[in-house]
């Protein structure tokens, strides 16, 4: 079975740092596009990184440039993303999200930013 | 960036009738390669995001027949033939054709 499953999330006050990991089973994680993406409390979705399936091409959104980072280790079939200066507006149940396509969503970790 | 616009953002169906979605691009989701990287998503009540629909058309693995999508260029449909009970949810489009990758403002279906 298809599966990303999520850690790393919990409460943290503003400005501070939290690294997600994802980890992936049943598919050949090095041969895929990863994605982050998340969902404020009662809001839609947003897309915040791609990562291709050897680390050549990362992008970022906007909103997270500059203050996210995202990684991967093929060997571990994990996808991590290093979330510093975090804000308020971080707030968000976070999702380890496969290929270009955007084909199969882990269940998400959720992170609190709040003092 | 690319705007996604759906409507209508609340849709009241009745079980064993049809919905329709529309979704709404700003600017053309033809790639270079040809293909046209509309996607439409599925949210049930406390659930993760599920795809249903990729390329336009093409329903992802496990996906009822019920389900079907259309369009070209910038105007796309998600359409159900025949809504179930286990259709309540937010629907989203969403364009991987350009980063920012993209997604509409989502379209609660919900029964009358």
């Amino acid at each position: 079975e298809v599966q990303l499953v999520e850690s790393g999330g919990g409460l943290v006050q503003p400005g501070g740092s939290l690294r997600l990991s994802c980890v992936a089973s049943g598919f050949t994680f090095s041969g895929y596009i990863m994605n982050w993406a998340r969902q404020a409390p009662g809001k839609g979705l947003e897309w915040i990184s791609y990562i291709s399936s050897g680390s050549s091409a990362i992008y970022y959104a906007d909103s997270v440039k500059g203050r996210f980072t995202t990684s991967r280790d093929n060997a571990k079939s994990s996808l991590y993303l290093q979330m510093n200066s975090l804000r308020d507006e971080d707030t968000a149940v976070y999702y380890c999200v496969r290929s270009g396509g955007m084909d199969v969503w882990g269940k998400g970790t959720t992170v609190t930013v709040s003092s | 960036d690319i705007v996604m616009t759906q409507t209508p953002l609340s849709s009241p169906v009745t079980l064993g009738q049809p919905a329709s979605i529309s979704c709404r691009s700003s600017q053309s989701l033809v790639h270079s390669d040809g293909n046209t990287y509309l996607s439409w998503l599925q949210q049930r009540p406390g659930q993760p995001p599920r795809l249903l629909i990729y390329k336009i058309s093409n329903r992802f693995s496990g996906v009822p027949d019920r389900f079907s999508g259309s369009g070209a260029g910038t105007d796309f449909t998600l359409m159900i033939s025949r809504v179930e009970a286990e259709d309540v949810g937010v629907y989203y489009c969403m364009q991987a054709t350009q980063f920012p990758r993209t997604f509409g403002q989502g379209t609660k279906v919900e029964i009358k």
